[in-house]
């Protein structure tokens, strides 16, 4: 399975774009890029995921690069609230059509005001 | 939907003693997720079922853990006997088997003296 390499924090200016950075070089052809957020003592949340096009819904936006060896999370206009651990992940297939995930350490994120 | 529900939501218990935290997935879903997560560690699978049916156990730590999935609403996850390295947070997750997007429960807080 592909691992991920996340740097381990980044800051933000409240309002600013943040841009989260993954790279995900041995990535294959049918693994897909998953983002989730940990924001203080609650669990895990699903953000956004995509196999090779962008990707945008109501929180964020996804871009994959075209070799798909990287790809950037991107919160638009970054609140207090997003402050969170980010963790970029590549799927494993398992039998049973399910995908394991397998986790890194992720992206600590501090929005300042 | 309330979500995916774990109780207890903190437990503290002495060596030795056995240790049951619970889970009901959302509704519907076929898929549900033990992780283990620590601060050295990070956020580990422990385990892994489909349709009820375990599907990978390779993160369960040792003999002393053990989970079942009696129906499509409830798993138990079970540790016995404890000792103080268990100590962390259990979340639990589930999926449809088919939708790779995971949904995390609040964790329950685990210290074992």
């Amino acid at each position: 399975d592909a691992k991920t390499t996340q740097p381990p924090s980044m800051d933000c200016a409240e309002g600013r774009a943040a841009n989260l950075p993954c790279n995900h070089s041995t990535i294959s052809g049918n693994e897909y890029v998953y983002w989730y957020r940990q924001i203080h003592s609650q669990g895990p949340q699903y953000i956004i995921h995509g196999l090779k096009n962008n990707e945008t819904n109501e929180m964020a936006s996804l871009i994959i690069t075209e070799d798909r060896k990287s790809s950037t999370l991107i919160l638009p206009h970054a609140t207090l609230r997003d402050t969170a651990v980010y963790y970029c992940i590549v799927s494993a297939h398992n039998a049973g059509n399910n995908r394991k995930l397998i986790w890194g350490l992720g992206t600590s994120l501090a929005v300042n005001p | 939907d309330a979500g995916v529900i774990q109780s207890p939501r903190h437990e503290v218990t002495e060596m030795g003693q056995e240790v049951t935290l619970r889970c009901k997935p959302i509704s519907g879903h076929n898929s549900l997720f033990w992780y283990r997560q620590t601060m050295m560690r990070g956020l580990e699978l422990l385990i892994y079922f489909n349709n009820n049916v375990p599907i990978d156990d390779s993160g369960m730590p040792e003999d002393r853990f053990s989970a079942k999935m009696p129906n499509a609403s409830f798993s138990t996850l079970k540790i016995q006997p404890s000792e103080p390295r268990d100590s962390a947070v259990y979340f639990c997750a589930s999926s449809f088997a088919s939708n790779p997007t995971q949904y995390f429960g609040p964790g329950t807080r685990l210290t074992v003296l």
